[in-house]
Order: structure tokens, then sequence, then C-alpha cells
């Protein structure tokens, strides 16, 4: 079946610090490809997307390209800051069933961000 | 914006009851789906529908049954709530196409 493979975590990393965090994918036919982030207390909200190979999703300073030669959709960002710190989810979406859209979604990886 | 409401941010409820979850949104979306959040397992679904009346087994349907009479409102139904049940429940509404999906607050159940 489909699934997402993310890197574990926890990550800490220091303020202004490289960020990487790596997710794969396994999926029939072509997904759209998501990003989502918890913040402490609060619920799950779309960090970024791409919805075909090659595209480059970005919000915030964050950047993921759709790679479907390696079935990759890696999160990177060139500065953390201390208000990044969450949990990063990363999410495929098919159609599935008619109209439905499956979501499936990786485990998790925290990020802590150190001043 | 989107608003997707979940009916309880916390819950405590004694083994052997009959819990109800619901999740109203406001946006005519077609799709909707109930996941639990457990720490180091992510977000695993449990049901799904596509439409009014219809529904689909996710990953981790036992134990759990779902409703959705109008188009705007699913709900979780947990028959016989035991501990292994004590979970964050998330309630997520999107529309077909490949369109981002939208995220209750959750509701924290706790299974005594």
């Amino acid at each position: 079946g489909d699934s997402v493979t993310q890197m574990e975590g926890p990550v800490t990393l220091s303020e202004e610090a490289f960020l990487t965090i790596n997710c794969t994918y396994t999926a029939t036919g072509y997904p759209s490809l998501f990003w989502y982030v918890q913040y402490p207390g609060e619920g799950l909200q779309l960090l970024l997307k791409a919805t075909k190979a090659d595209d480059k999703g970005s919000n915030k300073g964050f950047e993921a390209t759709y790679r479907k030669e390696t079935t990759s959709f890696h999160l990177e960002k060139g500065s953390v800051q201390v208000s990044d710190s969450a949990v990063y989810f990363c999410a495929l979406a098919l159609i599935s069933s008619g109209s439905a859209r499956q979501l499936t979604f990786g485990s998790g990886t925290q990020l802590t961000v150190l001043p | 914006d989107v608003k997707v409401t979940q009916s309880s941010r916390y819950l405590v409820k004694r083994t052997g009851e009959k819990v109800f979850l619901e999740c109203v949104q406001d946006m005519d979306h077609e799709n909707m789906f109930w996941y639990r959040q457990d720490p180091g397992l992510g977000l695993r679904l449990i049901y799904f529908s596509y439409d009014v009346k219809m529904k689909e087994k996710g990953d981790i349907p036992e134990g759990y049954s779902v409703s959705r009479e109008k188009k705007e409102r699913f709900s979780l139904i947990l028959e016989s709530a035991s501990t292994n049940q004590t979970s964050m429940y998330l309630c997520v509404s999107g529309g077909p196409p490949a369109t981002e999906a939208f995220f209750g607050q959750g509701t924290r159940l706790t299974v005594v």
C-alpha cells in the first residue's frame, strides 16, 4: 500500500542552522505531496505542497521539491528560528475509490531550535 | 477561512461506554477523515467518507464506526470504549482533487 517514510527525530538545531528533514514515499499512481506543521498546543496546518513532479513548494522560508525519480519530498530551510520548533509531517494524497482523496502521513519529526 | 470544528477538546470516558466524537465543516467539502495521533506512530487513518452515507475503512477501523448523514458532519463512534483508545483524534476535511486538507483542533480522549 501507499506509505510515507520520514526522518526520525527528534532533531535539535541551533538558531540559523540549516535544516533538512527527509521524506520518501511509496505510492501507486501520481500523488500530491504535502508538508504539515504542528506547533505546540495547536492543530496541524499546511506548510507547503507540490502536485506534480519537479514542482517546488515553498512557504515561510521552507522549501521542498517533488522528485519523482527518487520518490522524495525533503523539507529544507536555510536558517531556522526558535519559532520553527514544531512537529513536521510529510503526507501524500491519492485519488482512490472514485473521488475519495486518501491522505497518508509519515510519523512526524520533532524539531527543536535552540537560541 | 475554512473551519473544521470538533465538538470537544478534551473528553474523559469510562471503559465500555459508547462515545461519540462529532466533526462539522463549513466548506461543502466532499471528503472527510478521522485519524488518531499517537506519539511515535504519527497519524493513522481510522475511517474516511467521500460522500453522504458513504464510508470506507482506513488502516485501523477496529472498535470504531462512523456516520455521515449530512455532508457537513462526520461522526466517529467508539462502540465500547477501551483504554487502548486513549488518544488524540483528528478530524480532517478536504475536497477533490488534490487540494490541501484542513484539520480540526483535535479531541484528546482519555478512557479510564
